[in-house]
């Protein structure tokens, strides 16, 4: 069964620093991996995807890495800001057993504070 | 930009009421999804419909039933709502299965 976990739970950071955060999954049969932020009562907003053949990918700030082999992903932000601060998810996309279709397996997420 | 959008921001119902969640999309996405989020349980998925009128059971479909009459619809109902039910409800749709998925605003339902 696959399992992601997102290591630590929580994270605190001044302002300016970059911010590293970790996804790790069991299973490297995974056809992409997404990731995820999520402010306090709301939705996820999608901020990246990486295809399973791809080793990164950027937007702006934002840079996520894939390792299949070891079964890693990181998301690292740039030159942190207090805008920043939210909960960061990761979720791997993998076929389901019983049939062709797929779904997303979330981690539990990680809790950034970024602090002016 | 894809817009996801969710009938209500917070909803407050009674045990044994008939719940009926609306999601809409705009962007002609074949798939769309129904998940719930629980604290200490992250994310799961109950739903989802790869087009109109089909839909697949997720890994907790117990106590919910969904309906997909048009292409940007899905619907998520629960039957007889129970106090287990109080959770955050997530939709989300996209393009193919190995596309992104976007997400919207979610509802938060609480069951008296």
């Amino acid at each position: 069964k696959q399992e992601v976990t997102q290591i630590p739970a929580a994270l605190s950071v001044p302002e300016g620093e970059n911010l590293v955060l970790n996804c790790s999954f069991t299973d490297s049969a995974i056809y992409n991996l997404q990731w995820f932020r999520q402010d306090p009562g709301k939705g996820l907003t999608s901020l990246l995807l990486i295809q399973s053949s791809q080793r990164e990918q950027t937007s702006g700030r934002l840079n996520a890495s894939l390792d299949k082999s070891s079964g890693r992903s990181t998301l690292y932000i740039a030159a942190s800001q207090p805008g920043d601060s939210a909960t960061y998810l990761c979720a791997v996309f993998l076929l389901m057993t019983t049939d062709s279709w797929g779904k997303l397996q979330f981690g539990a997420g990680t809790q950034v504070v970024v602090t002016p | 930009d894809v817009k996801v959008t969710q009938s209500s921001r917070y909803l407050v119902k009674r045990t044994g009421e008939k719940v009926f969640l609306e999601c809409v999309q705009d962007m002609d996405h074949e798939n769309m999804f129904w998940y719930r989020q629980d604290p200490g349980l992250g994310l799961r998925l109950i739903y989802f419909s790869y087009d109109v009128k089909m839909k697949e059971k997720g890994d907790i479909p117990e106590g919910y039933s969904v309906s997909r009459e048009k292409k940007e619809r899905f619907s998520l109902i629960l039957e007889s709502a129970s106090t287990n039910q109080t959770s955050m409800y997530l939709c989300a749709s996209s393009y193919g299965q190995l596309h992104e998925q976007y997400f919207g605003p979610g509802t938060r339902l609480t069951v008296t």
